[in-house]
């Protein structure tokens, strides 16, 4: 069973087009990160958000997370080809475990065509 | 500030054999973390090191172990490889922000074949 649930698992849009992608538990987290991975690589660490109802913007992206601390969004706005990669949320601090430990999602593979 | 380096890159190494990957973090980190990833289980959290004690542990078999040395580099190293070992072995330098949030920071990864 995954503790953190992403969707969608895939997703493939065209050049210009918005698009949210879903990180959800069951679980509270003390804070939740948002990495971006291409392949072969490390995660590259995008944001890190800590209070409930939290929302950061990095350029065309929108991070949110959730008022009871157990889910979070991830919005892109006019996405371009560079946008294209493996996002993986990851939660810290869960309740039952070490603030050192992070949980990551399974990832939710973004192609961006031109 | 450099980031955090992995080394090697790439590892082939037969079944039965032992394999030793390195770490070193951030310069002023002094949490270290390794995961596991591979396509079916995703990102795994395999042990985090922390002032040269393993603090962490995740769900993996005693073949897997580690270690961290005074300047906070680390060291895994899995022994008995089983084809089932071949992944991306990451690791993770954090900054600890208060006592309950992490903040993590990743190497490029090893990749290792079991053949």
């Amino acid at each position: 069973t995954q503790l953190l649930e992403q969707s969608p698992q895939f997703l493939s849009i065209q050049e210009g087009e918005n698009l949210t992608v879903y990180c959800n538990s069951s679980s509270v987290f003390s804070s939740l990160q948002w990495y971006r991975q291409e392949p072969g690589e490390g995660p590259v660490l995008l944001v890190t958000v800590v209070t409930g109802g939290e929302v950061k913007k990095l350029k065309r992206l929108t991070f949110q997370f959730g008022d009871a601390r157990k889910d979070s969004s991830l919005h892109i706005t006019a996405a371009q080809p560079g946008d294209t990669g493996l996002y993986l949320c990851a939660g810290a601090g869960r309740s039952s475990g070490s603030a050192r430990q992070l949980t990551f999602g399974s990832g939710t593979q973004l192609t961006v065509l031109p | 500030k450099a980031g955090v380096t992995q080394t090697p890159r790439y590892l082939i190494k037969t079944r039965g054999q032992q394999v030793t990957l390195s770490c070193s973090p951030i310069s002023g980190h002094r949490s270290v973390s390794w995961y596991q990833q591979t396509p079916g289980q995703g990102l795994q959290f395999l042990f985090e090191y922390f002032s040269e004690t393993q603090r962490n542990k995740g769900n993996f078999p005693g073949r897997f172990s580690g270690r961290q040395f005074s300047n906070s580099r680390s060291e895994m190293n899995v022994s008995t490889l089983e084809l089932g070992d071949s992944a991306l072995y990451l690791c993770a330098s954090s900054l600890i922000l208060g006592r309950t949030n992490t903040e993590a920071f990743f190497g490029q990864g090893t990749r290792l074949t079991v053949v």
